[in-house]
């Protein structure tokens, strides 16, 4: 069974930079299981801010970025802002099935 | 980008079958790639379910295969999931999705709770 795993929590300072990172059990990974993430804050649908690895959605404020790192894909926030506490998730492809990361609550404070 | 809204009972007995409904609007069904369903429970994290494409073609979670079923209705511009054989395990909020070219994605349903209880 394929294990998505990501940092449970995090804990990140008004204005500060974060990166999330999100692995693969089945090895590093790549473009090719076109890494997604998103935002999901109490009570509603998880916003999608990044595709593709990298690639940023209209609605997604510039400080989110997203790369491969180390053989993970990776989220960075940059110049964190307060309404950026949520949950967040990586969705990553393996061919034909999805298979989401367990997610990282992050913390402004 | 479209809009989603699912649709369906909120209380589905043990060993029944739940059954749900995503509609469409702001755009045609056949404008985007792969429709999927995702699943969360309470407190916890997301779970994908299974997608289907435009053309009807389908992927599923393999711990649900047995189970689920997806299908499209591009008349109605409209897509259903079905799960059998439910158990407790199996209450979630269900949300509906769209995902376009290179795995992009961007639509989502607001989500519906579907609880399993006799």
């Amino acid at each position: 069974q394929t294990v998505v795993t990501q940092e449970p929590s995090l804990t990140v300072s008004p204005g500060g930079t974060v990166t999330l990172t999100c692995a693969s059990s089945t090895g590093p990974v790549t473009s090719g299981y076109y890494p997604n993430w998103f935002q999901q804050k109490r009570g509603h649908a998880p916003r999608a801010l990044i595709y593709n690895t990298a690639n940023k959605h209209s609605w997604t404020p510039a400080r989110f970025s997203g790369s491969l790192l180390g053989g993970k894909a990776a989220l960075t926030l940059s110049g964190v802002q307060p309404e950026d506490e949520a949950e967040y998730y990586c969705l990553l492809n393996y061919g034909g099935a999805w298979v989401f990361g367990g997610g990282t609550k992050l913390t402004v404070l | 980008q479209v809009h989603l809204k699912e649709s369906g009972p909120g209380l589905v007995k043990p060993w029944g079958t739940l059954s749900l409904t995503c509609a469409v609007s702001g755009g045609s069904i056949s404008n985007t790639n792969w429709w999927s369903w995702v699943r969360q429970t309470p407190g916890k994290g997301l779970e994908w379910i299974a997608e289907i494409y435009q053309t009807g073609g389908t992927n599923y979670n393999p711990s649900l295969r047995s189970r689920v079923g997806i299908s499209i209705d591009k008349s109605k511009n409209q897509f259903s999931l079905r799960l059998a054989f439910v158990t407790a395990a199996d209450t979630a909020i269900y949300f509906c999705a769209g995902v376009g070219p290179s795995g992009r994605w961007d639509s989502w349903g607001q989500g519906t709770l579907v609880t399993v209880s006799s």
